[in-house]
């Protein structure tokens, strides 16, 4: 079984600045995805960042970067430079890399860009 | 970049109906997955494809169907539609099971 937990209440931030989202993913496999998924008020999901747990080096893509700690089950999103078009719900989610090859999501997390 | 395609993008239905909601898959992408995301929720698994055979199957109801056809594209089949399932459904596809999963546009489902 698998649990992604987001906990954080609606954020906001002012464009330019930097805010992270936290996540936690409780599995008992070793080896799983893990990744960020966007959905803005269109409702489209769209993948944002992808990590592997067995990689140590945190992925980055633009201005979107992870902080996975793999001890302690944490895999936060940090968005820099935040644009208005940022605003969107976050979700959290992993895959077992062996098993059933479903996601599972997180409640997600809502982010308010403020002009 | 070719995205999945859902069709169609809106359907309203009355209580009891059926209803068929389509997926075509990112070109050489072989394998398919359902999600139905409710006002306010997290995507749900209902079930997914792998070359044409189930997968995995998630909390699908038994008044649902699936199946994956010879060109990749998949259908589902809703039947005795109820309040209750009223939804956003998700279709997404990758290259084998450990990849990314993109999804598409999403069928807004609403059953009155």
């Amino acid at each position: 079984a698998q649990t992604v937990t987001q906990s954080q209440p609606e954020m906001s931030v002012q464009e330019a600045e930097t805010v992270t989202l936290s996540c936690t993913y409780d599995t008992s496999e070793n080896n799983y995805y893990l990744f960020w998924y966007k959905q803005p008020p269109s409702r489209q999901m769209i993948l944002v960042i992808r990590q592997e747990a067995y990689k140590q080096q945190n992925a980055t893509e633009n201005r979107f970067s992870v902080n996975f700690q793999k001890a302690a089950k944490s895999f936060s999103l940090k968005i820099s430079d935040s644009q208005l078009g940022d605003t969107a719900m976050y979700f959290c989610a992993g895959l077992q890399y062996y098993g059933n090859n479903r996601l599972a999501f997180g409640k997600g997390n809502q982010v308010v860009v403020i002009p | 970049a070719a995205g999945v395609i859902q069709s169609p993008r809106h359907l309203i239905k009355e209580k009891r109906e059926t209803a068929t909601l389509k997926c075509y898959p990112i070109p050489r992408h072989d394998t398919v997955y359902w999600y139905q995301q409710g006002p306010g929720q997290d995507p749900q698994f209902l079930i997914s494809f792998y070359e044409k055979m189930q997968s995995d199957k998630g909390s699908i109801p038994d008044r649902f169907s699936a199946q994956q056809f010879s060109d990749y594209h998949s259908e589902l089949n809703m039947s005795s539609l109820e309040l209750g399932d009223s939804a956003l459904y998700f279709c997404a596809s990758s290259l084998g099971l450990r990849d990314e999963q993109y999804f598409g546009p999403g069928t807004r489902l609403t059953v009155t």
